[in-house]
């Protein structure tokens, strides 16, 4: 299995909703990551995991919140969202950097 | 962090090769040459990495200035499906962490 797998695909939820992202690797790999990418711009990094720990939050708001409950899954928590919020969000798995990410298709969220 | 200078956009025709260009002028001797790509509604996807020879597998080929202050992917016969966003980013050995700048937006045309 030479995937990530993120789901849902698509998610439309209120500004009052929590929700939930998910993302699953099973290639062994040791770091997991967040991204965010609004339209027509670059991937924005959120957050890295290293060994199911939280090692980088680039000054991430509160209302994402990361959870790595293994070393094969990664979750992000959403609550109380903006509009301005609205991107696809990517996760990224790497065994290490210098050896490539792999990149999953990414989670559409439209925030209402 | 080092950063990278790349075109907004280029065009191709079908079949032909392309030179993507990067430039680095602040590189470090530990820093990796890596390229990505993102085609229309996926993630990126890995293509190659090098840090001082030039490297070739099934996608690409990367050459590498002497210098390393810059540096060219090579798709060697490019098809419609090569039409995505390509980034050049500078990894550096046992960092953590992968920073987008604003990539080439290639256009192939049939």
């Amino acid at each position: 299995d030479t995937e990530v797998t993120q789901t849902p695909k698509h998610l439309v939820m209120g500004m009052t909703n929590k929700k939930s992202l998910k993302c699953e690797q099973h290639m062994g790999h040791r770091a997991m990551y967040w991204y965010k990418q609004k339209a027509k711009k670059p991937p924005e990094l959120m957050f890295v995991y290293s060994y199911e720990k939280l090692s980088i939050n680039e000054s991430v708001p509160s209302r994402f919140s990361p959870e790595c409950p293994n070393s094969s899954l990664l979750n992000l928590h959403l609550h109380a969202l903006q509009p301005e919020d609205s991107a696809l969000y990517l996760c990224a798995s790497s065994q290490a950097p210098l050896y490539g990410y792999t990149f999953g298709s990414g989670t559409r969220l439209t925030v209402v | 962090d080092a950063k990278t200078t790349q075109p907004n956009s280029m065009e191709s025709n079908e079949e032909e090769p392309v030179h993507l260009p990067c430039n680095h002028s602040t590189i470090s001797g530990t820093d990796y040459i890596h390229w990505y790509r993102q085609l229309p509604s996926q993630g990126p996807e890995y293509v190659i990495h090098g840090l001082t020879s030039n490297v070739n597998n099934r996608m690409a080929s990367l050459a590498i200035a002497e210098d390393r202050k810059s540096s060219t992917l090579i798709l060697h016969r490019a098809t419609l499906r090569d039409a995505a966003v390509y980034y050049c980013i500078l990894v550096r050995n046992a960092g953590n962490m992968l920073t987008f700048g604003g990539g080439t937006r290639l256009m192939v045309k049939p």
